[in-house]
């Protein structure tokens, strides 16, 4: 089973100051590590991944995250947000459930806000 | 390309109505994923098909919720005899093995039961 915890439900920052999204995960098999970004009346967009390789993830609009397996985290950061970034952002992980099925569970997401 | 679509985009039924959810996936996409998103429960996987088959229909909430993929294709995700707690977001996505199994998300349909 997998479970994923995002623990702020929100966040509100000013623009051009740094913002970290927090997410931590829980699974008996090797995992993918995702981020998506939803925008108001708007689908799932994909920021970025973590599959293998480098834990250092760099993904859409500036944003980056770092798989950490020891603390079992995957936060995601961006050094300098804008107005446009407000939105809810959703941290995910996949697993081969068995029979290629990689199916996603959820963190309850993050409302990020962007102030002037 | 053209990405996953769905239709229709909004669907407003009676309480006890049957509704079927329709969703295209990319071209060449053997995997499909259909989820939910409601304001209680938030994202929530329900069903995943691998070509026709469905060997994983652990999220499907109830009896009342069916779906089945054809020619490898166009899904239908069907609820018979709605009630108000089916309102929410239905997603679909589909992936393929060499896009690294990201899945690209539809739009979504957004079922209000009255």
């Amino acid at each position: 089973a997998q479970s994923v915890t995002q623990l702020d439900s929100q966040v509100p920052v000013f623009e051009e100051a740094p913002v970290e999204l927090r997410c931590n995960y829980s699974s008996s098999v090797s995992v993918y590590l995702f981020w998506y970004v939803q925008y108001p009346n708007q689908g799932l967009q994909l920021l970025l991944k973590y599959l293998s390789g480098s834990t250092l993830v760099k993904g859409i609009n500036g944003f980056e995250a770092e798989f950490n397996k020891s603390q079992t985290s995957f936060h995601l950061r961006k050094p300098s947000v804008h107005i446009s970034d407000t939105a809810e952002y959703f941290c995910a992980v996949s697993g081969d459930s068995g029979g290629s099925n990689y199916k996603l569970t959820f963190g309850k997401g993050t409302l990020l806000t962007v102030n002037p | 390309g053209a990405g996953v679509s769905q239709s229709p985009s909004n669907k407003v039924t009676e309480k006890g109505k049957d509704v079927e959810l329709r969703c295209d996936p990319i071209s060449g996409h053997t995997a499909l994923y259909w989820y939910r998103q409601s304001l209680g429960q938030g994202l929530e996987f329900l069903i995943y098909f691998q070509g026709n088959s469905a060997p994983d229909k652990s999220g499907l909430p109830s009896d009342r919720f069916s779906a089945e993929r054809t020619g490898g294709s166009v899904s239908t995700l069907t609820i018979q005899r709605t009630q108000q707690e089916d309102s929410a977001v239905y997603l679909c996505a589909s992936s393929s093995y060499l896009d690294g199994y990201e899945q690209y998300f539809g739009p979504g349909t957004r079922l209000t039961v009255t």
